[in-house]
């Protein structure tokens, strides 16, 4: 099946730094998502970006689908940004019937910003 | 707009018993799928309904089985429970058709003792 592959596994930063969070994926893809989970375990999306660039406040995503990859920047970093970033494919693949699909997840990036 | 949301919060239960999570969607969305995550982990694929049938199966056993009703809500059971069903149980909807983004719950934390 598809292996998802997150970098780096933990990433520790200063308050106010920028940080880039990388994501390669073995097969074609037709969904990528990226989450953060929090301290409580929800998983809240950040960007769904199967291709192309999509910017939100202090975060941006690029995916390059045909070198298989996504980046997740986070510029001015603040201590609520600490937590686990996912990354998480949708592949044409793993299809049976149109519309339903199971996401595939990397382990996570464990990111934590010192005041 | 509500939300994915989930019940109960937390659940602890002994090893052989029986469990039932419950899950109701995002408003619009149709399609529900279970996945769990282990302390430490990504979260893993278990199964996907939609129109009250299961869609698709990850590499769980058959202890691990599921519902989905008419309002389009989920129920997921596990049966015979062992220490290694010990996670939390995340619920994530999406609209069939419409886009393949999918939308997390809160989550249950499953404890077996």
């Amino acid at each position: 099946g598809i292996q998802v592959e997150q970098s780096p596994p933990d990433l520790i930063l200063q308050e106010g730094a920028n940080s880039t969070l990388r994501c390669n994926f073995s097969d074609s893809v037709n969904n990528l998502q990226w989450f953060h989970q929090n301290p409580w375990g929800q998983l809240i999306n950040l960007f769904y970006i199967p291709s192309g660039t999509k910017q939100n406040g202090r975060l941006s995503a690029t995916t390059v689908a045909t070198e298989r990859y996504s980046l997740l920047y986070i510029s001015s970093s603040q201590t609520t940004d600490s937590g686990v970033y996912f990354c998480a494919v949708g592949s044409p693949r793993l299809m049976i019937i149109q519309g339903a699909q199971k996401l595939v997840f990397g382990q996570g990036t464990r990111l934590t910003i010192n005041p | 707009d509500a939300g994915v949301t989930q019940s109960p919060t937390h659940l602890i239960k002994t090893r052989g018993q029986q469990v039932t999570l419950r899950c109701s969607p995002k408003s619009g969305h149709d399609t529900v799928s279970w996945y769990q995550q282990a302390l430490g982990q990504g979260p893993q694929f278990i199964f996907q309904y939609y129109e009250e049938e299961e869609r698709q199966r990850g590499n769980f056993p058959d202890r691990f089985s599921g519902h989905q009703f008419p309002n389009y809500s989920s129920e997921l059971n596990v049966n015979a429970l062992l220490l290694g069903d010990s996670a939390l149980y995340l619920c994530a909807s999406s609209r069939r058709g419409y886009s393949y983004e999918q939308y997390f719950g809160p989550g249950t934390r499953l404890t077996v003792t």
